[in-house]
Formats: C-alpha cells, sequence, structure tokens
C-alpha cells in the first residue's frame, strides 16, 4: 500500500499570506495526485486533480505542482474562506489520503 | 442539482448490521465507478470501496474486506454499503462519493472524487 504524508500538520496564517502544503507519497505515484479541502462538518471539496490542474469553479489562487513522490498545493493569497483542513490524495493504486493539514488564523 | 444523499447511518451495537444508501441525482449515475469514504470523529479520511459503473468488479479497504459489500442499481440511481460484523472502529462519517475520470493521451487516465454527499453518521457502540 502506498502510504500518504502531510507537513505541516497544521499552520496559522494571515488573510493575504501564501501558504505551501507539501505532501509526500512512500513510492513513485506519478502525477496521480489530488487535493482536497474540507470545512468543519462539510463534506470534502475536489480542488486539483492529477497534480496540477484545477478543479472547475475553484479559484486560481490555488496551484498544485509536483510529480513522482513530491507535491505541493501553494495557496497565493489566503482568503478568509479558505481556513480549513487539505488532503492529498493518490490515485495510483488502492486510493489513500494525507492525514491533512489545518490551516488556521493566525 | 447535481448531488448525492446518504441515508441509513444510525447506532449499532458490535458485530451488528447495518445498510447505507446514497442516492444520485442530476448526472447520468450508470456512466460513474462509485465509492464509500469514510471519516472516524476528528479523524482524516478513508476509502472504503468502490464499485464499477456496471458492478463487475468492486475492491475493498483490508479492513473491511469480508464484512463489508458494495453494490449499486442503477435503475434506481443508488449506491448501497452492506456493513455486518461491525467494530467500535467502524465508527464514523461515511460519505458517497462519484470518481470522475479524465484520459490525458500518452500518460493515462487520471480519476478523483469530485463529487461528493454530505454523509451519514454510523456509530458503532453497546
Amino acid at each position: 500500500d502506498i502510504q500518504m504524508t502531510q507537513s505541516p500538520s497544521s499552520l496559522s496564517a494571515s488573510v493575504g499570506d501564501r501558504v505551501t502544503i507539501t505532501c509526500r507519497a512512500s513510492q513513485s505515484i506519478s502525477s496521480y495526485l489530488n487535493w482536497y479541502q474540507q470545512k468543519p462538518g462539510k463534506a470534502p471539496k475536489l480542488l486539483i486533480y492529477a497534480a496540477s490542474s484545477l478543479q472547475s469553479g475553484v479559484p486560481s489562487r490555488f496551484s498544485g505542482s509536483g510529480s513522482g513522490t513530491d507535491f505541493t498545493l501553494t495557496i497565493s493569497s489566503l482568503q478568509p474562506e479558505d481556513f480549513a483542513t487539505y488532503y492529498c490524495q493518490q490515485s495510483y493504486s488502492t486510493p489513500s489520503f494525507g492525514p491533512g493539514t489545518k490551516v488556521d488564523i493566525k | 442539482e447535481v448531488q448525492l444523499v446518504e441515508s441509513g447511518g444510525g447506532l449499532v451495537q458490535p458485530g451488528g448490521s447495518l445498510r447505507l444508501s446514497c442516492a444520485a441525482s442530476g448526472f447520468t449515475f450508470s456512466s460513474y465507478w462509485m465509492s464509500w469514504v469514510r471519516q472516524a470523529p476528528g479523524k482524516g479520511l478513508e476509502w472504503v470501496a468502490n464499485i464499477k459503473q456496471d458492478g463487475s468488479e468492486k475492491y475493498y479497504v483490508d479492513s473491511v474486506k469480508g464484512r463489508f459489500t458494495i453494490s449499486r442499481d442503477n435503475a434506481k440511481n443508488s449506491l448501497y454499503l452492506q456493513m455486518n460484523s461491525l467494530r467500535a472502529e467502524d465508527t464514523a462519517v461515511y460519505y458517497c462519493a462519484r470518481e470522475g475520470r479524465v484520459a490525458v493521451a500518452g500518460t493515462g487516465i487520471y480519476w478523483y472524487f469530485d463529487l461528493w454527499g454530505r454523509g451519514t453518521l454510523v456509530t458503532v457502540s453497546s
């Protein structure tokens, strides 16, 4: 099974900050990596698929990069509605998620 | 409206059974792989099972193999999860999720969970 890790596990940031979250796979997964946003009490929402493709309707301040084992999600200018938990997920084999990164207000 | 609506959750004793349902609307249900994904209270996401469009292929996470069965009824636009021999560690919100797929020439087929229901809570406790 492919294990996913994320760093940091949490971070505090201010509106307007640039935020970067890292995801690492235990083996190469090419670009089979997706990112989700989840707010408390809500279902996850797809942000990025295939490592760098922006899902329809998602603001362009979200971007993804990476391939192989190392990936990043970047929010170029954090907005109030972006405070949430972010998960990466690999779809190279039996799907697995990272443990999540909680982004809260500084 | 494109949506997924889960039902069937509740409180069940260890060793008991429960059947979850997911009603799909607003899209061609029979054209998609479908999954169940769960989230234990205060924890992360865990994929549980998925099923091919015609039900001919089904896959499960190791921890539920032999206890859970995923199925679908395309005529009713519905997805199901039969859960038997439930354990305390199965306590979670269970989400129904649609698998979107895109083919990239020369690279492969990328898939992701592009539509989620609101979830239904399953609590296994005596």
